[in-house]
């Protein structure tokens, strides 16, 4: 398996709208709904901010979404602030009981 | 609330044996709900996941690390392990544990722990 393929970066100013997309194969991200988005902060254990592609778990912030489209999924960040400023990372079942992450993108708070 | 904590040697050398510990506060390993995770990320990488475990033993490994890996679960200290043999310099990573739930995520991670490969 190999690691899902992310943008090294991406970055927006205060209050604009960012997306990072996530490719992987037909095999994985396309093949299953089970796409999640990780926030990480470096130091710090990272956070679960989007499951199951659109779905949010309780206390995170409705600005953050999910969607797919094919082999690619992607994390919507509306409104940017400046305390999302991070590392974010996808994260899809790659099949037979095995996971793969993508290699991460930082967002930049302009 | 579920806290996740490493613990370990921070400096392995080549070819040995590198072991890492695990242990839940706030729940309990042997939950029928969950599986418990390794995941890793090497200098300047993403992550990686290594493997998990549930409480009775059944365990799924990453395959490119399957050879080399071993995780247990000790119930009666909530805590869960990781073995990793014949490290290399390519095993430099911050190790981090969390916990897997039945909505397929990682929902809790402990901080991490920096495993250094190096004579």
């Amino acid at each position: 398996q190999s690691a899902l393929t992310q943008p090294a970066s991406v970055s927006g100013s205060p209050g604009q709208s960012i997306t990072i997309s996530c490719t992987g194969t037909s095999s994985d991200v396309g093949f299953y709904d089970l796409v999640s988005w990780y926030q990480h902060h470096p130091g710090k254990a990272p956070k679960l901010v989007i499951y199951e592609i659109t779905k949010r778990p309780s206390g995170v912030s409705n600005r953050f979404s999910g969607s797919k489209s094919g082999n690619t999924a992607s994390l919507t960040i509306s409104g940017l602030q400046a305390e999302e400023e991070a590392d974010y990372y996808c994260c899809s079942l790659a099949g037979s009981g095995t996971w793969v992450f993508g290699g991460g993108t930082k967002v930049t708070v302009l | 609330q579920v806290q996740l904590r490493e613990s370990g040697p921070g400096l392995v050398k080549p070819s040995e044996t590198l072991s890492l510990t695990c242990t839940v506060s706030g729940g309990s390993v042997s939950s029928g709900s969950h599986y418990w995770s390794w995941i890793r990320q090497s200098p300047g990488k993403g992550l990686e996941w290594i493997g998990y475990i549930y409480y009775r033993g059944m365990s799924n490994y990453n395959p490119s690390l399957k050879s080399r890996v071993t995780l247990s679960v000790d119930t009666s200290k909530d805590q869960f392990s990781l073995r990793l043999n014949s490290v290399t310099a390519a095993d430099t990573a911050v190790y981090y544990c969390a916990r897997f739930d039945g909505h397929n995520v990682f929902d809790y991670w402990g901080q991490g722990t920096l495993v250094t490969v190096s004579s």
